[in-house]
């Protein structure tokens, strides 16, 4: 089974700052995927970077990078330079990569709220 | 580029009446997964389906019941509703065995379905 914890319910930050979202994670599985999503209070589930167990280098899309430390089993959302449309929900997720069905669903964290302070 | 489509955007329902919830993949996506999100929840996995065939199976209740379509399009039914059943429910779709360059799943906005 796996599982994914994410232990800040809410964060506030200013804007420009950089902020770090937490997210550990917990499997059987010897190679996997971890995903954030971002969810604004519109509901739809945006897509925002991805990493996968066996890649080296820790995963960047423009102002996100993920911060992957597979030893402590933690995937840290990294967001430079916050903007107000930041302000939503993130959720961690992860996906075994097995070619068994039953892994490649998504299990998802239960999410922070960002919130960006002007 | 097109998206995952679901429909309708918004449903109102009453107590132990039906629902039906639809979603349209991404061309040449042919795995479509359903997930309920209650409110101020985490998504749940509900059902999956890959080639129109029933791939996995979480926490759906016996009430509820989904297909993929030759088109790989996918329905969720949701019979005597009960008011727990007021949740945000999305589909996502990808390609197998991955789409790059995320490897990810494509979702659709959801329909938030609302029961009264």
């Amino acid at each position: 089974a796996q599982k994914i914890t994410q232990t800040q319910p809410g964060m506030f930050v200013q804007e420009k700052e950089a902020v770090t979202l937490d997210c550990t994670y917990d499997t059987s599985d010897q190679s996997y995927g971890l995903f954030w999503y971002k969810q604004p209070s519109s509901g739809e589930m945006i897509f925002l970077i991805y990493q996968g167990s066996y890649d080296e280098q820790n995963a960047t899309e423009g102002r996100y990078s993920l911060n992957f430390q597979k030893a402590r089993k933690s995937a840290n959302l990294v967001i430079s330079a916050s903007q107000l449309g930041d302000s939503a929900m993130y959720f961690c997720a992860m996906r075994g990569l097995q070619s068994n069905f039953g892994n490649e669903k998504l299990t998802f964290g239960t999410g922070t709220r960002l919130t960006i302070i002007p | 580029a097109a998206g995952v489509i679901q429909s309708p955007r918004h449903l109102i329902k009453e107590k132990r009446e039906t629902a039906t919830l639809k979603c349209y993949p991404i061309p040449r996506h042919d795995t479509v997964y359903w997930y309920q999100q209650g409110p101020g929840q985490d998504p749940q996995f509900l059902i999956s389906f890959y080639e129109k065939m029933q791939s996995d199976k979480g926490s759906i209740p016996d009430r509820f019941s989904a297909q993929q379509f030759s088109d790989y399009h996918s329905e969720l039914n949701m019979s005597s509703l009960e008011l727990g059943d007021s949740a945000l429910y999305f589909c996502a779709s990808r390609h197998y065995p991955h789409s790059p360059p995320y490897y990810g799943y494509t979702f659709g906005s959801g329909t938030r379905l609302t029961v009264v």
